[in-house]
């Protein structure tokens, strides 16, 4: 089965940036999506096809896959962080039949 | 607006079964791919099952789940038989963001607010 490996955490001063990294053999090939999940709540879609941003997220939200990167890793940035971008976040993807859901990062904006 | 309502979660012993539903609005129901995520207590998402053309399941629940739809009421069904402790979690139903019954690479771009399944003795 193909894995998604990310950070289980990582830190972010208030207005700085954040990046997220996703790790998979070969994931510049595949269409790579991510999620924000506050406490309590539903996930919600904040970048989908590696960067494309649905309506109502904000620009500071982008994501990167290096099609030519024949490791290995998809980037969600948060540029800029707010109080709010404080939340669990998720790449996932399509494989063999099956999602893929990476195992998560816990992003801490201080 | 699109709306999806999970519902018939609750605590069963192992070797159980139990049927959740997800009732879904806004939007035309028929031709969209649906999928079940689930999340146990304090760890991750976990994709479980989708409903399009065809059908696909996670090799935990292969054999033992069993995803359905009922176009005509809009709804969508997850039968769960054999259940185990460790299919503890918050059950989501999702939807496909493309409009097709074969979007199975596209993401997922609305969720519904979960139903809590607990397999306990």
């Amino acid at each position: 089965s193909y894995d998604l490996t990310q950070p289980r955490s990582v830190s972010v001063a208030l207005g700085q940036t954040a990046r997220i990294t996703c790790g998979g053999i070969n994931i510049g090939s595949k269409n790579v999506h991510w999620y924000q999940q506050r406490p309590g709540q539903a996930p919600v879609l904040v970048i989908y096809r590696d960067s494309n941003r649905p309506s109502g997220i904000p620009e500071r939200i982008s994501g990167s896959n290096d099609v030519s990167n024949s490791g290995s890793t998809a980037t969600l940035t948060i540029s800029g962080a707010q109080a709010e971008d404080d939340a669990d976040y998720y790449c996932q993807v399509w494989d063999t039949s099956a999602v893929v859901f990476g195992g998560g990062t816990k992003l801490t904006v201080l | 607006q699109v709306q999806l309502v999970e519902s018939g979660g609750g605590v069963v012993q192992p070797g159980t079964s139990l049927r959740l539903s997800c009732a879904a609005s806004g939007f035309t129901f028929s031709t969209y791919t649906m999928h079940w995520v689930r999340q146990a207590p304090g760890k991750g998402l976990e994709w479980v099952a989708l409903d399009g053309s065809d059908k696909y399941y996670a090799d935990s629940v292969k054999g033992r789940f069993t995803v359905s739809r009922d176009n005509s009421k809009n709804t969508l069904y997850l039968q769960m038989d054999s259940l185990r402790p460790h299919d503890t979690a918050v059950y989501y139903c999702a939807r496909a963001l493309c409009n097709g019954n074969t979007c199975y690479m596209d993401p997922l771009d609305y969720w519904g607010q979960g139903t809590l399944v607990t397999v306990s003795s």
